[in-house]
């Protein structure tokens, strides 16, 4: 079964404006990762947050860590139309991924 | 980051041929190396993990008669689609575990496209 598992399946929103993902997994991990994938292209890394960190920044990317609720966020600020892509996260030893959020950030 | 190539990016095959699909890690050695499919708008879905000299390890459902994967070298895994049909059509992208990382680090192919006529 997946591990993962990303909210909402599908968020569209204007440039400029901020998007909110989050990702809800079942047992206890030592990271969580998160990705994104272009239309028919491999995955590319974003951010890796360990379980004892609580928040973590890269660029436009802001990522938190509940573990007591098992779940992370992603936002991405002053969204661009080439954020449109799909964004999972995954977590364990052996990946597994959620069904992931469509992201689309219209021009 | 670590770099995990795919050969070949496409591939169109007739139903009942074998296509075969290496997955390479080009700047570090991957003891462990993950194998996905996934079919349009969905998720990637692990088929199995391939273990450096050892037999991989499938996911229930996933037929490894069928799946045959090899990982002979520290960067090189392949999987094989036997007798492919139809609906194996997929996207089937690799991963590779990058043993310097503390924290299991993965980096993953470009992907595969695979259409069985």
């Amino acid at each position: 079964s997946q591990q993962g598992e990303e909210d909402p399946q599908a968020l569209s929103i204007q440039e400029g404006e901020n998007a909110t993902m989050n990702c809800s997994y079942k047992t206890s991990i030592n990271n969580l990762q998160w990705y994104r994938q272009n239309s028919g292209r491999g995955l590319v890394h974003l951010i890796l947050i360990r379980s004892n960190e609580r928040e973590k920044h890269s660029g436009r990317l802001r990522v938190t860590l509940d573990t007591s609720k098992k779940s992370s966020s992603l936002l991405i600020t002053a969204s661009r139309a080439a954020d449109t892509a799909s964004y999972f996260c995954a977590t364990g030893n052996d990946m597994r991924f959620g069904a992931g959020t469509r992201l689309t950030v219209k021009p | 980051g670590a770099v995990v190539s795919q050969h070949p990016s496409r591939v169109i095959c007739k139903s009942g041929t074998s296509v075969k699909i290496e997955c390479r890690s080009l700047d570090f050695q991957a003891t462990t190396m993950f194998w996905y499919r996934q079919f349009p708008k969905q998720s990637l879905m692990l088929m199995a993990t391939s273990n450096e000299g050892s037999k991989a390890t499938y996911e229930q459902g996933v037929e490894k008669d069928k799946f045959l994967i090899n990982h002979a070298s520290l960067t090189l895994s392949t999987l094989t689609v036997t007798s492919a049909h139809p609906e194996d059509s997929s996207f089937y992208i690799c991963s590779a575990r990058d043993p310097r990382g503390v924290y299991n680090e993965q980096f993953f192919g470009p992907g595969t496209r695979l259409t069985v006529l």
